[in-house]
């Protein structure tokens, strides 16, 4: 199946500082990343959808100006957590979608994990 | 507005046969997936539902009845590895985010 990557797979950050996390498709073009974040013992949490070229549309709930998306290529969407906080520490998981093998699929990234001191 | 539903918790033996079920009232269909997490990890797909029916995937399968807005995924020869936390998404329109049920925390005792 396709690989989604993410990077770094751990974070330690001090608060108040900007953490910059990337997900690429490595095999397929993703015309659309989804990123999700997950508290611990609780379900994955939908954050912003983002296509490539385009503005992120963020959930409701989700502050645009502090978690910045950026989807510039068709392979690559980064999330920048700004002046982090203790309650940013959470696992974040992007989820890359886009055309393989034939057909339209979505395959998620092995996840981020967020630790804010 | 959305809502997917599964129980919290539940508990087995090895060798057994366990069923968890999901419900779900969404606005709009086009696919129900499953999916398996263990802790500190990222969720790996299981089964994909788009028709009614039963999909079935060596020792797990997944039922799907879309007008009753329901599905479960069977487990079956439970094995001390499947404890995990079982994830239930739905998604709306082709193309958008999958939206995720709260998960049920399997766990398997010998």
């Amino acid at each position: 199946g396709a690989v989604v990557s993410q990077h770094p797979s751990r974070v330690i950050c001090k608060s108040g500082t900007s953490v910059k996390i990337e997900c690429r498709s490595l095999d397929f073009q993703a015309t659309t990343m989804f990123w999700y974040r997950q508290f611990p013992k609780q379900s994955l949490m939908l954050m912003a959808t983002s296509n490539e070229g385009s503005k992120a549309t963020y959930e409701q709930g989700v502050e645009k100006d502090k978690f910045l998306i950026n989807h510039a290529s068709l392979t690559l969407s980064t999330l920048t957590v700004t002046s982090a906080h203790p309650e940013d520490s959470s696992f974040y998981i992007c989820s890359a979608h886009g055309r393989t093998g034939g057909s339209y699929e979505q395959y998620f990234g092995p996840g981020t994990r967020l630790t804010v001191t | 507005g959305q809502n997917i539903d599964q129980p919290t918790e539940m508990t087995a033996t090895e060798g057994a046969i366990v069923q968890i079920n999901c419900t779900y009232q969404t606005s709009g269909f086009n696919g129900l997936f499953w999916y398996q997490q263990h802790a500190g990890e990222a969720p790996t797909f299981l089964s994909y539902n788009v028709l009614d029916g039963l999909e079935e995937k060596g020792r797990f399968s997944s039922f799907l009845s879309r007008s009753k807005g329901y599905s479960y995924l069977l487990l079956k020869e439970l094995q001390m590895k499947d404890s995990a936390s079982y994830l239930c998404a739905v998604r709306g329109q082709a193309g958008t985010a999958l939206i995720f049920g709260k998960g049920t925390t399997l766990s398997v005792s010998s």
